[in-house]
């Protein structure tokens, strides 16, 4: 079973910051998703990747196959980027990481 | 489209009684997901459709559990009896593609509570 390990758990920023979110696992995978989960409790995916980089607007998600780790960024944050995200990792099943919770002070 | 379509958003219910939780997929997407999400689990996948086959039950937590896929429009997933341990958000998510390899459409999950 593959572990998936995220890392801050918790992380508070100033609006403006650049963040940056990361997730490691341990078995080779074909793909990785990266998801976002509101204080509403609905789940919205950001990316799904396999390999390189990928953006949408601020959000910015890499992978490095060889080293099993990925990372989110997050440029200029704001408030509204203030959720869970969530990283889950695909090989013969769908593992997910524990969640970062991100709050963003105005 | 109006996405992943999930009934009840809430149910309360007491426990050893019957539970069922309705998922209608996107039109046109091939797998179908069934997950919990507690506090102190986070989210698990507890099984998983291709093609209104189940390929993957390894996550249902017990025999009390029991999911079904009668065509590619509606899938449902029963508790019976129910345990206060039960009480959780169960999401269903929809995807075009295989395991892991397509994106995922998540319903707005159900909330359930087992007294």
């Amino acid at each position: 079973k593959n572990e998936v390990e995220q890392s801050p758990q918790n992380l508070t920023a100033q609006e403006g910051e650049f963040i940056t979110i990361n997730c490691s696992y341990s078995v080779g995978i074909s793909a990785l998703h990266w998801l976002q989960q509101h204080p509403g409790g609905g789940i919205v995916s950001l990316f799904m990747l396999s390999s390189g980089k990928k953006k949408h607007g601020r959000l910015i998600a890499t992978i490095n196959i060889q080293e099993k780790h990925s990372s989110l960024h997050i440029t200029a944050s704001h408030p509204r980027d203030s959720a869970v995200y969530i990283c889950a990792v695909a090989d013969y099943q769908l593992t997910f990481g524990k969640g970062t919770k991100l709050s963003v002070i105005p | 489209d109006a996405g992943v379509i999930q009934s009840p958003r809430h149910e309360v219910t007491e426990m050893g009684q019957e539970v069922t939780l309705r998922c209608k997929p996107i039109s046109g997407h091939n797998s179908l997901f069934w997950y919990r999400q507690t506090m102190m689990r986070g989210l698990e996948l507890l099984i998983y459709f291709n093609n209104n086959v189940p390929i993957d039950d390894s996550g249902m937590p017990e025999d009390r559990f029991s999911a079904k896929m009668p065509n590619a429009s509606f899938s449902t997933l029963k508790i019976q009896p129910s345990e206060p341990r039960d009480s959780a958000v169960y999401f269903c998510a929809s995807s075009w593609d295989r395991l892991g390899t397509g994106e995922l459409f998540f319903g707005e999950g159900s909330r359930l509570t087992v007294l």
